[in-house]
């Protein structure tokens, strides 16, 4: 198992683009999330999603958009990037929303806007 | 607000003594607690994890950790520190059914782990 991938591992935006990152998942999850890293905060939810077709949002949703269309994929789109969203992107998986299972991160993104 | 709180941002420890890296909580109910640990440029791992049961649960790598539901903390230990634990240790909590929250993972703000040969 390849586990969670996340694509790109680095991104340089303008203020004002738009960007998708990828995750995808082969552990057959139905639980899965975006988080940002940021420095002395720790790692804050952006959205996750329960199963496919089920999303809901987060501590930090304003200014990204995701969807669930199959089990494995839950991209993160950035709809129009700003300055405040040069941070380290993680997504996350686990088996299940009702019992607590661990949950598995991608190797993360790195995303700078300028 | 549900919180969770890791006081220290640093913690130096000399290879072979025990370590403590700490962690409290404010979450109503009985909350599920974890700890992760990230190394340079890498996600994070899952280290441990306190459901219900004994307060003291054992996780990967030789680490522990003791759930004190007085003191609403869930510290992490190693009796003997490698200098290859030197990472980035987070703790989280999972708030319980009914009290809002229960699929969202609240995380500290991180813990850097120096072990110093």
């Amino acid at each position: 198992n390849a586990g969670v991938t996340q694509t790109p591992k680095f991104q340089v935006l303008k203020t004002g683009q738009s960007m998708t990152l990828q995750c995808a998942q082969d552990m057959n999850h139905e639980y899965m999330s975006w988080y940002r890293q940021d420095p002395g905060m720790g790692l804050r939810l952006i959205h996750y999603s329960v199963g496919a077709g089920i999303t809901d949002q987060g501590e930090v949703p304003n200014g990204y958009n995701v969807s669930r269309s199959t089990t494995e994929d839950f991209p993160l789109r950035l709809l129009s990037a700003a300055p405040s969203q040069t941070s380290v992107y993680f997504c996350a998986s686990s088996y299940s929303q009702g019992i607590s299972y661990e949950q598995y991160f991608g190797p993360g993104t790195r995303l700078t806007v300028t | 607000a549900q919180s969770v709180a890791q006081p220290e941002d640093q913690v130096n420890v000399a290879e072979g003594n025990p370590l403590t890296v700490k962690c409290t909580y404010s979450v109503s109910g009985n909350p599920y607690l974890f700890w992760y640990v990230q190394y340079p440029n890498r996600g994070l791992q899952f280290l441990l994890k306190y459901i219900t049961g004994d307060n003291l649960v054992k996780g990967s790598y030789g680490f522990e950790a003791e759930f004190n539901k007085s003191q609403t903390s869930f510290h992490l230990k190693k009796p003997s520190a490698l200098v290859s634990d030197s990472a980035l240790y987070f703790c989280a909590v999972r708030p319980t059914p009914g009290t809002g929250g229960y699929n969202k993972l609240i995380f500290g703000a991180g813990t850097r782990l120096a072990v110093h040969p």
